[in-house]
């Protein structure tokens, strides 16, 4: 079956324009996880959704991101007055239970 | 602050070589896992090791969990030029709606 998908695969912005990212995680899987990869390191935790939980926002850098998910399928990550230092490749993943994760081929988000 | 840390931070052998990756955590956990990931883009599951189990195989992967030390070790045997990759390791705490953190990853190059 499909996989997690990510969209764009790529994108370049200006330094203050808003982005927004967009994860299609595979069909029937509860749980729904942003992370972020800057260059040669490891993975930050964003944010996670469960279910019909209240999502787990512990892991946003500022108030400048934030993420739904609608209808407990896609997800949107927004990161707002984008800086040069969000520059990352956004990943998202999504999981049948707490469990293994299956993660999307990623947004590689770069900000001039 | 940080779950998994993986040992070494990189490492470089020759093709038929094994491998031998560390992982030490802080916390209790339900379960640690390893993945791997190519050319900074999407990660993908290598093997899970639950609390109650010690060791795990899988094809050519064994993984050992030492909960009294909180570690683990991956181990690929009779290792392949293909097999270069980052690797990390990522552990499930105990308690309710549980996110899974991941180490910084360690980076294997295997020599042709």
């Amino acid at each position: 079956g499909a996989g997690v998908s990510q969209s764009p695969s790529n994108k370049v912005t200006e330094k203050g324009k808003d982005v927004e990212l967009r994860c299609d995680p595979i069909s029937g899987h509860t749980a729904l996880y942003w992370y972020r990869q800057s260059l040669g390191q490891g993975l930050e935790f964003l944010i996670y959704f469960q279910g019909n939980s209240a999502p787990d926002k512990s892991g946003l850098p500022s108030d400048r991101f934030s993420a739904e998910r609608t209808g407990g399928s896609v997800s949107t990550l927004t990161i707002q007055r984008t800086q040069q230092e969000d520059s990352a490749v956004y990943l998202c993943a999504s999981s049948p239970a707490e469990d293994t994760q299956y993660f999307g081929p990623g947004t590689r988000l770069t900000v001039l | 602050s940080q779950q998994g840390e993986e040992d070494p931070q990189a490492l470089s052998i020759q093709e038929g070589e094994n491998a031998t990756m560390n992982c030490s955590y802080k916390t209790s956990i339900n379960n640690l896992q390893w993945y791997r990931q190519n050319s900074g883009r999407g990660l993908v599951h290598l093997i899970l090791i639950r609390s109650n189990e010690r060791e795990k195989h899988s094809g050519r992967l064994r993984v050992t969990l030492d909960t009294s030390k909180k570690s683990s070790s991956l181990l690929i045997t009779a290792s392949r030029a293909a097999d270069t990759a980052s690797y990390f390791c990522a552990t499930e705490s105990t308690g309710a709606n549980s996110k899974l953190t991941f180490g910084k990853g360690i980076t294997l190059s295997v020599r042709p």
